[in-house]
């Protein structure tokens, strides 16, 4: 089964752009998850998607999106770019939280933003 | 949210056992307490995950006394390709989120 693919692998912005990362969750997995971790702030929770829907956000402002589609694949778009936003960004996917359990999560690889 | 503490950092030698104890005072009664690992610029990978007494698997143990408020994952003689950040998290009730704390930096040296 092929694994939590994430495109682009690296990408060089610069302040004021935006930017869409892309994730593709193993099949059949319909929660997907983003991360963002940098040095100084370690891994940081941005938001989920299940089913199309936002389920839980973390506290990042606005200019972090994100979306899910009927196939559950994910996009996530920052806009305004500053430089702090450099950072490695993470997607995981799961099957899904079912009353407390906690299930696995797959992460991909990220993808690598720069911001100059 | 229930938060973690564990150690910034263990060194230890190859064939060695390694235990890496993390507390979490406030863990909710519904909570699992999950480990990750993880490699430079590479997503964190699940280990193991338990609600109570031992849960072991092919690559590690982990260890929670009856009272909860901590957790010791286990690697038994570790190798060099074991130098990585681990992470203990401890679920959130009824989503899928991760709450991930700084992690311990395990160094293994031949």
């Amino acid at each position: 089964k092929a694994g939590v693919t994430q495109t682009p692998r690296y990408l060089i912005k610069t302040r004021g752009q935006q930017v869409t990362l892309s994730c593709s969750p193993i099949s059949g997995h319909r929660s997907v998850s983003w991360y963002q971790q940098t040095p100084g702030q370690g891994l940081q929770f941005l938001f989920e998607y299940f089913s199309e829907t936002q389920r839980n956000k973390g506290n990042f402002p606005g200019r972090f999106s994100g979306r899910q589609f009927s196939n559950s694949r994910s996009e996530m778009n920052v806009s305004t770019l500053e430089l702090g936003d450099s950072a490695l960004y993470l997607c995981a996917s799961s099957l899904g939280a079912s009353g407390a359990r906690q299930y696995e999560q797959y992460f991909g690889p990220g993808t690598r933003l720069t911001v100059t | 949210l229930a938060k973690t503490t564990q150690p910034i950092s263990m060194d230890s030698y190859e064939g060695q056992e390694v235990n890496i104890t993390c507390s979490h005072n406030n863990i909710a009664t519904n909570d699992y307490i999950t480990w990750y690992q993880q490699f430079p610029s590479q997503g964190p990978r699940f280990i193991i995950q338990g609600y109570k007494t031992k849960v072991t698997n092919e690559v590690a143990s982990l260890f929670i006394p009856a009272d909860r408020k901590s957790s010791t994952l286990s690697l038994p003689r570790v190798s060099l390709s074991d130098t990585a950040v681990y992470y203990c998290l401890v679920g959130d009730k009824g989503y899928s989120t991760l709450t991930f704390g700084k992690g311990t930096m395990l160094l293994v040296s031949p």
